[in-house]
């Protein structure tokens, strides 16, 4: 099955920079990236998502990268708000497996004011 | 409006005994997920419907098994709970076929084994 790999487990920032976290996954098959932000005890909610058939999305002060060639994604988070601290999972799907999420391991972001 | 209700929201069982975990969804979508979070760790896929196709994941342990009577709901059985079964399980949807789309997920039940 398809296996996520997610660094760094924990990241720190001042409030006002930037944020990436990085994703490489392993079936070449898999063809849609969300990422999704957790605070504590709430649930996953999306925030950003990629198809294989776009290089590059943003959203405001979140976006996201592919490069399919090297089967890895990236989160990158501008501007960063104390609000922003959560942890951020990245996942990865194909509809060849039977719409399967599978989900990196997490990224702790602490940003500090 | 909720789309994606989970019940209860909080269980407590005894070990060995018995749990069932509710999930509706109110958005018509073809596919249901499980899924277990422990402390600080990612989901984790147990199983899925897809309509009435049930997929299990290949390490879902036999305790854990699934039920899906309509579109609308999906339960969680765990038959015989043990310590290490204690844990957020969240359910999630997804529309399909014919492409990937995003999952909505539930609030989350957390289950407590004592």
């Amino acid at each position: 099955g398809e296996n996520v790999e997610q660094h760094p487990s924990t990241l720190s920032v001042q409030e006002g920079d930037s944020a990436v976290i990085k994703c490489t996954y392993s079936d070449s098959a898999s063809n849609y990236f969300p990422w999704y932000k957790q605070e504590l005890g709430k649930r996953p909610q999306l925030i950003i998502d990629i198809r294989s058939n776009v290089g590059e999305k943003k959203d405001q002060r979140i976006a996201v990268t592919l490069n399919k060639t090297a089967k890895h994604f990236s989160l990158h988070i501008t501007e960063t708000q104390p609000e922003d601290s959560a942890v951020y999972f990245c996942a990865a799907s194909t509809r060849n497996t039977g719409n399967q999420f599978y989900f990196g391991t997490g990224t702790s972001l602490t940003v500090i004011p | 409006d909720a789309m994606v209700i989970q019940n209860p929201r909080y269980q407590v069982t005894q070990f060995g005994k018995p749990v069932t975990l509710s999930c509706s969804q109110t958005l018509n979508h073809n596919v249901m997920y499980w899924y277990q979070q422990k402390s600080s760790q990612a989901p984790k896929l147990l199983f899925h419907y897809y309509d009435k196709d049930f997929n299990n994941e290949a390490d879902t342990p036999d305790n854990f098994q699934s039920r899906r009577p309509n579109t609308s709901f999906c339960f969680l059985d765990i038959r015989s709970p043990g310590l290490g079964d204690a844990a957020m399980y969240l359910c999630a949807t997804s529309r399909g076929p014919g492409n990937i789309y995003e999952q909505y997920f539930g609030p989350g039940t957390r289950l407590t084994v004592t």
